[in-house]
């Protein structure tokens, strides 16, 4: 199956600072990755849809000024979690497709921790 | 809204035994169907894809699809202890680009 990478898998930051978590594609091209958010023992929450080369899609309740999304290349995507609160603690995973089958591969995933 | 049901567990199987895992969904213009494994702390792996009615086999996996009852359903046998974990289910509607997934079944395999 196709390669995601994800970094970092783990951070700690204070209230108030922001975080970069960088979504890769290692073997393909991904005009479009896709951000989810995990609360311990809940679903997969879909946050938003990432666009090469354009502006991302969030999902109705998530606050695009507070995650941001940057999807420069067709191999990285990046989010920021702007003024990071200790609600903000979650696991972060990015997904991307490598055609139109629906299949979606994973990152490693992003543990964040707002202290 | 369109939604996917799993029962959230926990299904505890003895080792050795067949694990059976379900899932309905809400809209009858889905197309794709999965399901994707993930260990605690880790994030989901894809084990499984099914897109028409019938049976789909694969090592000791099996997924069951009928879309006129809009279920899906997931076959393990002879369960390992590292088949614990939990089995998210997840759909892709027709026309629509974005993957809903259930809130996930927890297995345990017992030794």
């Amino acid at each position: 199956g196709a390669v995601v990478s994800q970094h970092p898998s783990w951070v700690i930051c204070k209230s108030g600072t922001s975080v970069k978590i960088e979504c890769r594609s290692l073997d393909f091209q991904a005009t479009t990755m896709f951000w989810y958010r995990q609360f311990p023992k809940q679903s997969l929450m879909l946050m938003a849809t990432s666009n090469e080369g354009s502006k991302a899609t969030y999902e109705q309740g998530v606050e695009k000024d507070k995650f941001l999304i940057n999807h420069a290349s067709l191999t990285l995507s990046t989010l920021t979690v702007t003024s990071a609160h200790p609600e903000d603690s979650s696991f972060y995973i990015c997904s991307a497709r490598t055609g139109n089958t629906g299949e979606l591969f994973f990152g490693e995933g992003s543990r964040l921790t707002v202290l | 809204q369109k939604e996917v049901e799993q029962n959230s567990g926990p299904l505890s199987v003895p080792e050795g035994a067949i694990a059976s895992l379900n899932c309905t969904y809400s809209d009858r213009g889905s197309q794709s169907f999965f399901w994707y494994r993930q260990y605690s702390g880790k994030s989901p792996e894809l084990i499984m894809s099914i897109y028409s009615n019938g049976d789909k086999e694969d090592g000791r996996f099996t997924a069951q699809l009928n879309k006129a009852s809009q279920y899906v359903s997931l076959l393990i046998r002879d369960s390992q202890p590292s088949d614990s974990a939990t089995y998210l289910c997840a759909v892709t509607y027709t026309g629509g680009f974005k993957t809903i997934f259930g809130a996930g079944t927890r297995l345990f395999v017992k030794a």
